[in-house]
């Protein structure tokens, strides 16, 4: 069975601190990460995706599958990064693909 | 374009009252899902549909679920009769055929009573 992993409900930092997300997952084939962000007020959407190998916002996140982590980092968090951040996984291949499995989530609160 | 959206945002029930939540998709998007977000947890997958075939409906309850997807677009899913541990919201999402990326909708949120 697949599993999401998000060790912290809740993240506090200040202004321009470096901020790391947590995220573990535990799975038999070959998954593809990602993380979506829910602002306040707004509908959940896709922050960036392992594939991808992108930046965004600031946000970088590298799988490690030796660690089975999908850690989100920022080195200078701003007030507007203040979210719900969820760890989700999808099978790479398949029918399914698609589907996923995501973590509790992580509230991230950015101070002034 | 416009994005998912979804009806009624709103819903107060009693338990073993029935409902229906509607949702509509971004257009060309063949793969449409339905999740439930219990307060506290992440999005749980229902139902995923590929056009207006389910793909996968293991963890959708079909004996007060049950949910359809009428000419590949538009979908609806129904509780009936609902219990207290229905109370969730419900969030449809849509995305192209063998795309990773999900559009959600913003929700549909249950409270039974």
């Amino acid at each position: 069975a697949q599993r999401v992993t998000q060790p912290e409900k809740l993240l506090s930092v200040f202004k321009g601190a470096p901020v790391e997300l947590k995220c573990n997952y535990s799975y038999s084939g070959s998954p593809e990460l990602f993380w979506y962000v829910q602002y306040s007020r707004q509908r959940l959407q896709l922050l960036l995706r392992h594939i991808s190998r992108e930046s965004i916002k600031g946000f970088t996140a590298d799988l490690n599958k030796g660690e089975t982590s999908f850690h989100l980092k920022k080195p200078f968090a701003q007030e507007e990064d203040s979210a719900m951040y969820y760890c989700a996984l999808t099978n790479a291949g398949g029918t399914s693909y698609g589907k996923l499995t995501f973590g509790q989530g992580t509230i991230l609160t950015v101070h002034p | 374009e416009a994005g998912v959206a979804q009806s009624p945002r709103y819903k107060i029930i009693e338990k073993r009252q029935s409902v229906a939540f509607w949702c509509n998709p971004i257009s060309g998007h063949a793969t449409l899902y339905w999740y439930q977000q219990i307060l506290g947890q992440g999005p749980k997958l229902l139902i995923q549909f590929q056009n207006n075939g389910v793909v996968d409906d293991s963890q959708l309850p079909k004996d007060r679920f049950s949910a359809e997807r009428l000419k590949g677009v538009d979908s609806t899913l129904k509780i009936q009769p609902a219990k207290l541990e229905d109370s969730a919201v419900y969030l449809c999402a849509s995305s192209k055929r063998g795309a990773g990326e999900l559009f959600f909708g913003e929700g549909s949120r249950l409270t039974v009573l």
